[in-house]
């Protein structure tokens, strides 16, 4: 079946310093790849995504590539903000007719002046 | 479009009682998914739609919890009776299949439960 591991947390960082946020997924097929974010007391909005292997998806400054070689999608931000400080869960979702998406556990994240 | 849609934003209610949650989904789309969020356990897929026709039930925790989708624009997930474990922040999601889309799930503002 499907799954998602990522990085866990919770990643404390200062104002302007790089983000990574490690994902590895497992599936069969050609999934694709999301990024979403949850603040406070919010849904999750989708950040980003990637359909097809090599394919980068991108914004509000974050990147992550989708490798299929390795099986990840890392989630990346060269200066990170205040207001960045939130929960990412990376998922994916098989294209073979299955609308579920998996998601991993989630990342909270806390950027600090 | 306003986006999905969930009412209640919070309830709070008493053990034993009945509580109904309600969901409008994007217009258009096709697929309609209720999700619960609590510390302990994430982010967990309850049930989810296709065209208003339940497809997966198999994350619904128990007989106590049942939902339903009259029609396109509306959905229901009802907890009877409530227990306190069921408290947790309720998320109901839609998306579109269809040329271009690739399951791009969008997600309502959810709904917080205490139950007492």
């Amino acid at each position: 079946g499907n799954s998602v591991t990522q990085m866990e947390g919770p990643v404390t960082l200062s104002e302007e310093a790089f983000l990574t946020i490690n994902c590895t997924y497992t599936a069969t097929g050609y999934p694709s790849l999301f990024w979403y974010v949850q603040y406070p007391g919010e849904g999750l909005q989708l950040l980003l995504k990637a359909t097809k292997a090599d394919d980068k998806g991108s914004n509000k400054g974050f990147e992550a590539t989708y490798r299929k070689e390795t099986t990840s999608f890392h989630l990346e931000k060269g200066s990170v903000q205040v207001s960045d400080s939130a929960v990412y869960f990376c998922a994916l979702t098989s294209n073979f007719g299955n609308e579920k998406l998996t998601f991993g556990t989630g990342t909270r994240l806390t950027i600090i002046p | 479009d306003a986006g999905v849609i969930q009412s209640p934003r919070h309830e709070v209610t008493e053990m034993g009682q009945e509580v109904t949650l309600r969901c409008k989904p994007i217009s258009g789309h096709d697929y309609l998914f209720w999700y619960r969020q609590t510390m302990m356990r994430g982010l967990e897929l309850l049930i989810y739609f296709n065209n208003n026709v339940p497809i997966d039930d198999s994350g619904m925790p128990e007989d106590r919890f049942s939902a339903k989708m009259p029609n396109a624009s509306f959905s229901t997930l009802k907890i009877q009776p409530s227990e306190p474990r069921d408290s947790a922040v309720y998320f109901c999601a839609s998306s579109f299949r269809g040329p271009g889309a690739y399951n791009e799930q969008f997600f309502g503002p959810g709904t917080r439960l205490t139950v007492l």
